[in-house]
């Protein structure tokens, strides 16, 4: 199984400002990462597939990049909906695993 | 548009079983798969597995393999999820989810409310 492990746990950020999300894979996953975000009592929204292409109807200031093992989430300029908890997730194996969850709250 | 609607909250008692299902719309039913994740209470999210709409083909997750059944129905464009042997430690929410083979989740469904208990 891979092991996907994000990183910080909790992020405290203030509005307007940028957040830097990381999931790390325990194997190459290639480019088969994607990034949902989730809110309390919601089911997730996908954000981020193939690690760096947004989603239908998802903001500009949500990226993505990285490949193999190493992957990161920007939020560029921090707003009032996009505090939330982010998920990873690989699909390059049949058995796919999510990461833990990042917590981005309101500084 | 896409949508995915699930059935509603259910309360079993340990060693049932329980059978959620995922009715799609606004999308051709076989040109796709399903994932299925659950949440447990305050926690993150655990991928169960994963079914193809066009074949029937099923991946599931090792810790839920013999427990766990998907299926499709075609003629009604639903997805099932069937969790057989209920433990106190499979409370959780059930998501289905759109997904293609080896692909992220792009629709999600609203989640149905599992609850195990005696």
């Amino acid at each position: 199984e891979i092991v996907m492990t994000q990183s910080p746990a909790t992020l405290s950020v203030s509005p307007g400002e940028r957040a830097t999300l990381s999931c790390r894979a325990s194997q190459s996953v290639s480019s088969n990462l994607a990034w949902y975000q989730q809110k309390p009592g919601q089911a997730p929204r996908l954000l981020i597939s193939g690690a760096s292409t947004r989603a239908t109807g998802i903001p500009a200031r949500f990226s993505g990049s990285g490949s193999g093992t190493e992957f990161t989430l920007t939020i560029s300029s921090l707003q009032s909906e996009d505090f939330a908890v982010y998920y990873c997730q690989q699909y390059n194996n049949w058995l796919s695993t999510f990461g833990q969850g990042t917590k981005v709250e309101i500084k | 548009q896409v949508q995915l609607v699930q059935s509603g909250t259910e309360v079993k008692k340990p060693g049932a079983s329980v059978k959620v299902s995922c009715k799609a719309s606004g999308y051709t039913f076989s040109n796709y798969g399903f994932s299925w994740v659950r949440q447990a209470p305050g926690q993150g999210l655990e991928w169960m597995g994963w079914i193809s709409a066009y074949n029937g083909k099923t991946n599931y997750a090792p810790k839920l393999q013999g427990r766990v059944t998907m299926t499709t129905e075609t003629s009604t464009n639903t997805a099932y999820m069937e969790l057989r042997s209920l433990r106190s430690d499979d409370t959780a929410v059930y998501y289905c989810a759109r997904a293609g083979y080896f692909d992220s989740s792009d629709y999600w469904g609203q989640g149905t409310l599992v609850t195990v208990s005696s």
